[in-house]
């Protein structure tokens, strides 16, 4: 079993819907948690960033963590076309792994006008 | 620099040939960071550096790969003896302290192996 698991989709919605992404994990050491948007062909870039339990909200992204369940969620309002990508979740523990991420293997999604 | 530098953007090598693969992190960024990523797979964690000290090298594969950061800045990830299993996306990134908010990514360089 892999450490963090993540559904790879794809995913396909309409314009303006509302869209829902999960990870759920094996290690209750984890305590940061991180979402990233990879475009195809270019690297990923950090979106949202949490740290233990709770909800974190940045305009149209809500990153959701809830430890007791090991699982993570990244929610978009209003999905728009350019949402279209792979989303990662990524995660990491305190301690001597403290700089080392473990990601999932990302969720395909498409936003179709 | 503005962003992570990667270089080169791809290379192609013969089974058996050693590989250089560098990266150039962000000015000012003192932790830098390997991954290889797998076709629809998330990026998987090789090593990290802060400043010039190798931190945890336990995601490497084997003893052919192996990382430096001399003096701090740019690293170079070599793989001796290349076989087509090592055939990925190599991506390295950098980030202000220990990364726990997130890192900066670059581009990559895409390895195949012949």
């Amino acid at each position: 079993q892999k450490e963090v698991e993540q559904d790879p989709g794809p995913l396909s919605v309409p314009e303006g819907a509302i869209v829902s992404l999960n990870c759920t994990y094996s290690n209750s050491a984890f305590q940061y948690f991180m979402w990233y948007r990879q475009y195809s062909r270019k690297g990923p870039e950090l979106l949202m960033y949490t740290y233990s339990s709770g909800n974190k909200e940045d305009g149209r992204f809500t990153a959701q963590v809830d430890k007791s369940s090991k699982y993570i969620s990244l929610f978009i309002r209003d999905s728009q076309p350019s949402d279209s990508a792979t989303y990662l979740c990524a995660m990491s523990a305190p301690g001597s792994t403290l700089g080392r991420l473990y990601f999932g293997r990302g969720t395909q999604l498409t936003v179709w006008p | 620099g503005a962003g992570v530098s990667q270089s080169p953007r791809y290379k192609v090598t013969k089974r058996g040939q050693d590989v250089a693969l560098r990266c150039d992190p962000i000015s000012g960024h003192v932790s830098l960071y390997w991954y290889r990523q797998a076709l629809g797979q998330g990026p998987e964690f090789l090593t990290y550096f802060n400043y010039e000290a190798q931190q945890d090298k336990s995601g490497l594969p084997n003893d052919r790969f192996s990382a430096e950061r001399p003096e701090g800045s740019i690293s170079t990830l070599t793989i001796q003896r290349t076989e087509q299993r090592d055939s990925a996306m190599y991506r390295c990134a950098s980030s202000h302290g220990t990364g726990i908010d997130g890192y900066t990514f670059g581009s990559g360089t895409r390895l195949t192996v012949v």
